[in-house]
């Protein structure tokens, strides 16, 4: 089956400082990649739709200066946490689409992100 | 609008009795149905998934879901719960191909000995 990794897989870093995530497929092209945030007991809530190539398109609320994607390849999309903040903490998956299905999504493990 | 509604925020089970896991959703079309399990602190498996073949649809582990378009329903069922079933459920839509997941908000099935 198509395989999605994240890395790192979980990080603490520093109020204010940023953080940098990465989604990969594996072993296949994924031209839309998503970004989801899932707080404590939470449900996952899409956060941004990344296609390959163009500006990723943010949901009502996110805000995109704050929550940086790029989507440079096929197989990597990039979700970068500027000055972080404390309530920024929370486990951040994404999940892939491949070109040729156009409805199953791969998701990622996710990764567990602390500010401190 | 809320697109999926998973009816029970928690269901508790004994070891060896059935679960069923309930899930309707809102589509104007004929969506695309999934559902997910999470273990804490783990990822998301995918248990099955309804793209307009079969109504019955069977999964890993045991679990089957079953479309029904008349009660926009998708429960999930399985005729024995096991104590590793107990985990974090969630049901899923896609209404148009190519966008993002609905999650609902997830059940969380306890299963006890």
């Amino acid at each position: 089956g198509a395989v999605v990794s994240q890395h790192p897989s979980w990080v603490i870093c520093k109020s204010g400082t940023s953080v940098k995530i990465e989604c990969r497929s594996l072993d296949f092209q994924a031209t839309t990649m998503f970004w989801y945030r899932q707080f404590p007991k939470q449900s996952l809530m899409l956060m941004a739709t990344s296609n390959e190539g163009s500006k990723a398109t943010y949901e009502q609320g996110v805000e995109k200066d704050k929550f940086l994607i790029n989507h440079a390849s096929l197989t990597l999309s990039t979700l970068t946490v500027t000055s972080a903040h404390p309530e920024d903490s929370s486990f951040y998956i994404c999940s892939a689409r491949a070109v040729l299905d156009s409805y199953e999504q791969y998701f990622g493990p996710g990764t567990r992100l602390t500010v401190t | 609008a809320q697109s999926v509604t998973q009816l029970d925020s928690h269901v508790s089970v004994s070891e060896g009795t059935p679960v069923l896991l309930r899930c309707n959703y809102s589509s104007s079309y004929s969506p695309s149905l999934f559902w997910y399990v999470q273990h804490p602190n783990k990822g998301l498996q995918l248990l099955l998934k309804y793209t307009s073949a079969a109504t019955l649809v069977k999964g890993i582990n045991g679990f089957e879901a079953e479309f029904k378009k008349s009660e926009t329903s998708f429960h999930l069922t399985k005729p024995s719960a096991h104590m590793s079933d107990a985990a974090e459920y969630f049901c899923v839509v896609n209404l148009q191909a190519g966008t993002a997941l609905i999650f609902g908000k997830g059940t969380t099935l306890s299963v006890s000995s």
